[in-house]
């Protein structure tokens, strides 16, 4: 079955910092795939889409790779910042219907 | 913010009783999503519609049903509840189109924190 693994374990950083979360999938070949911030107490918000002809996407601070072959999509925050601090998701069309599935995410701490 | 509501945003509710979540949109965006969130297993997809009257099943949909009468209003049930039905549920919506030219992100609802005892 489709399956996405992100890394459980919070990822803690100092402010300024690199911050790299990385998501991989197995039993799919997805078209796209999303990356959503989530904080305590709301719904995820939409932060990057990169398709699969990309291997790159740049926004603001934020980047995102995409490897087809690895099965692979790191996320960066460069010169991150306290209110970096979240939990972020990542999500790929949902095989066989028109939605998404989505990993169970990794928190980023980011210490001033 | 998107405009999408769910209501209620808390409830508490007995084992057995019947409950229904409402997620309204004033984007008149096409498709509409139920997911649950809960710790360990992140956003597991419920039921989703395409369209009025136009539903499907996600990965957890049994004990759950839904309905949409209008393109504003996506309502979701839980005939039964039950404990293992304690969850943070989101509503999502997203505008027409899944071919590859097309974004499908996806704007999601404040949730409903849902207790059943």
């Amino acid at each position: 079955s489709q399956k996405i693994e992100q890394n459980s374990e919070a990822l803690n950083i100092q402010e300024g910092k690199t911050a790299t979360l990385t998501c991989n999938y197995t039993n799919y070949s997805p078209a796209y795939l999303q990356w959503y911030r989530q904080d305590p107490g709301r719904g995820p918000v939409f932060l990057l889409l990169i398709r699969e002809n990309e291997k790159e996407k740049r926004k603001e601070r934020l980047k995102v790779t995409f490897d087809t072959t690895l099965k692979q999509s790191l996320f960066h925050i460069t010169a991150s910042q306290p209110a970096d601090s979240a939990t972020y998701l990542c999500a790929l069309e949902n095989a066989g219907r028109r939605a998404l599935t989505f990993g169970s995410g990794t928190r980023l701490q980011v210490q001033p | 913010d998107a405009g999408i509501t769910q209501s209620p945003r808390h409830k508490v509710t007995e084992t057995g009783t019947p409950v229904t979540l409402r997620c309204h949109q004033t984007e008149n965006h096409r498709y509409m999503y139920w997911y649950r969130q809960d710790p360990g297993h992140g956003l597991r997809l419920i039921h989703y519609s395409y369209g009025v009257k136009d539903t499907d099943k996600g990965e957890v949909s049994d004990g759950y049903s839904v309905s949409r009468s209008k393109t504003e209003d996506f309502l979701l049930t839980l005939e039964s509840a039950t404990s293992s039905q304690t969850s943070v549920y989101f509503c999502a919506i997203s505008e027409d189109g899944w071919d590859s030219s097309s974004y499908n992100e996806q704007f999601f609802g404040p949730g409903t924190r849902l207790t059943v005892l």
